[in-house]
């Protein structure tokens, strides 16, 4: 089953709204997860390092006030996209590892979720 | 700063063929993920790479790392159409094993 659980899978926002995507560690705590955005057929882009009860870290070029990230809990990090307009239309991926694991090496991805900017 | 690079972007290829994909990295790193991506679909974990001169295997993918060239391959025996998706190579930071840099991508397509 899902490691790392992402919702919503799919949103549909109008221009200058926000929203909000979840990240879920289940069954384990994160004290850091990972935010990347993929463009169609494109590779992953770091965006972000979530940091459990701190601030977030941001990629050079990534503008810190229009994607926030908020890490208050061991399990759930969110990334909200203020002011949304149609070029943030992307799938927005995040990661975790699960230290506790026997495969505790491996990093775990959400499935995803679909942003379009209407 | 730590820069991927695979090669080739596209790989057409006819089912029962071999081939290998190259993962290139620019800084020093610790370990090196292998993942696949179907369309529309989130990540999918292949393999960890974890020590110079690691291989891995599993069924008809086979990775393995250079960390002194520091260059990574995913060896494709036999392909079958299931194996068409894209493949990805993430190198971890220096700073941070946790905190992955993609490659471009490869993406495969296995015709009949």
């Amino acid at each position: 089953g899902a490691v790392v659980s992402q919702h919503p899978s799919r949103v549909i926002c109008k221009s200058g709204t926000s929203v909000k995507i979840e990240c879920r560690s289940l069954d384990f705590q994160a004290t850091t997860m990972f935010w990347y955005r993929q463009f169609p057929k494109q590779s992953l882009m770091l965006m972000a390092t979530s940091n459990e009860g701190s601030k977030a870290t941001y990629e050079q070029g990534v503008e810190k006030d229009k994607f926030l990230i908020n890490h208050a809990s061991l399990t759930l990090s969110t990334l909200t996209v203020t002011s949304a307009h149609p070029e943030d239309s992307s799938f927005y991926i995040c990661s975790a590892r699960d230290r506790g694991r026997p495969s505790g090496n491996t990093i775990y991805f959400g499935e995803g979720s679909w942003l379009t900017v209407v | 700063e730590l820069k991927v690079e695979q090669n080739p972007l596209f790989l057409s290829m006819q089912e029962g063929k071999n081939y290998t994909i190259y993962c290139n990295y620019s800084t020093t790193s610790d370990r090196l993920y292998w993942y696949r991506q179907d369309p529309g679909k989130s990540l999918e974990s292949l393999f960890v790479l974890l020590s110079n001169g690691a291989v891995k295997q599993e069924g008809r993918l086979m990775a393995s790392l250079d960390t002194k060239a520091r260059l990574s391959t995913l060896h494709i025996t036999a392909a079958v159409h299931d194996l068409s998706a894209t493949y990805f190579c993430a190198p971890s930071s220096s700073y941070n094993t946790d905190k992955l840099i993609f490659g471009t991508g490869t993406r495969l397509q296995v015709f009949p």
